[in-house]
């Protein structure tokens, strides 16, 4: 079982929709960080949390410690949030990150 | 947030030779960069970890003596992809930061023919 499983691994939703990418590690973590790659392959940190919650425009992402559980959503989806959406959690004692599978979301116009 | 510029962002060589990777970081110095590969349609797998001044540290099965990481500055790590093969195209990334920070590259599409 991987350390850090996340879900969907795709999701197809129409432009407008709220979305929501879920994150589940079983590992003790610093922190935990939701990275979004585009097709071209770069990748680009959204949030980095440690607890509670962090709100930037459209996007908003949540964790919970005790149940090592992590939510990143997005609301008003738009076609260019398609991308690879990436949990990867900042494992203690281990001084590395290690990532989840991660998920393909396509938001149709 | 801080910026690590890689490059170059693809390259196509033939087999048998040598690319060479480079990641600055343009406003931090990295003490640590870390070195990722990434199959089409897969996770990203940590490669090796390079620390300025002294010898990179390599993953279990990655090929010390194939991919030559160098730090040789605080802004600047190196990988060379030794006598590449076709089985050595892959996207190659790396990630700057300090502790608990993620400051990727733009990445690098290597392709062996």
């Amino acid at each position: 079982k991987n350390e850090v499983e996340q879900s969907p691994q795709n999701l197809t939703a129409q432009e407008g929709e709220f979305i929501t990418i879920n994150c589940s590690y079983s590992v003790g973590i610093s922190a935990l960080h939701w990275l979004q790659q585009h097709p071209g392959g770069g990748i680009v940190s959204l949030f980095m949390l440690s607890s509670g919650k962090k709100k930037h425009g459209r996007l908003i992402a949540t964790i919970n410690i005790q149940e090592k559980h992590s939510s990143l959503h997005i609301t008003a989806s738009h076609p260019r949030d398609s991308a690879v959406y990436i949990c990867a959690v900042w494992r203690t004692g281990a001084q590395k990150l290690v990532f989840g599978q991660g998920t393909r979301l396509t938001i149709n116009p | 947030g801080a910026v690590v510029s890689q490059h170059p962002s693809w390259v196509i060589c033939k087999s048998g030779t040598s690319v060479k990777i480079e990641c600055r970081s343009l406003d931090f110095q990295a003490t640590t960069m870390f070195w990722y590969r990434q199959f089409p349609k897969q996770s990203l797998m940590l490669m090796a970890t390079s620390n300025e001044g002294s010898k990179a540290t390599y993953e279990q099965g990655v090929e010390k003596d194939k991919f030559l990481i160098n730090h040789a500055s605080l802004t600047l790590s190196t990988l060379t992809v030794t006598s590449a093969h076709p089985e050595d195209s892959s996207f190659y990334i790396c990630r700057g930061g300090q502790d608990t920070e993620a400051f990727f590259g733009q990445g690098t599409r290597l392709t062996v023919v």
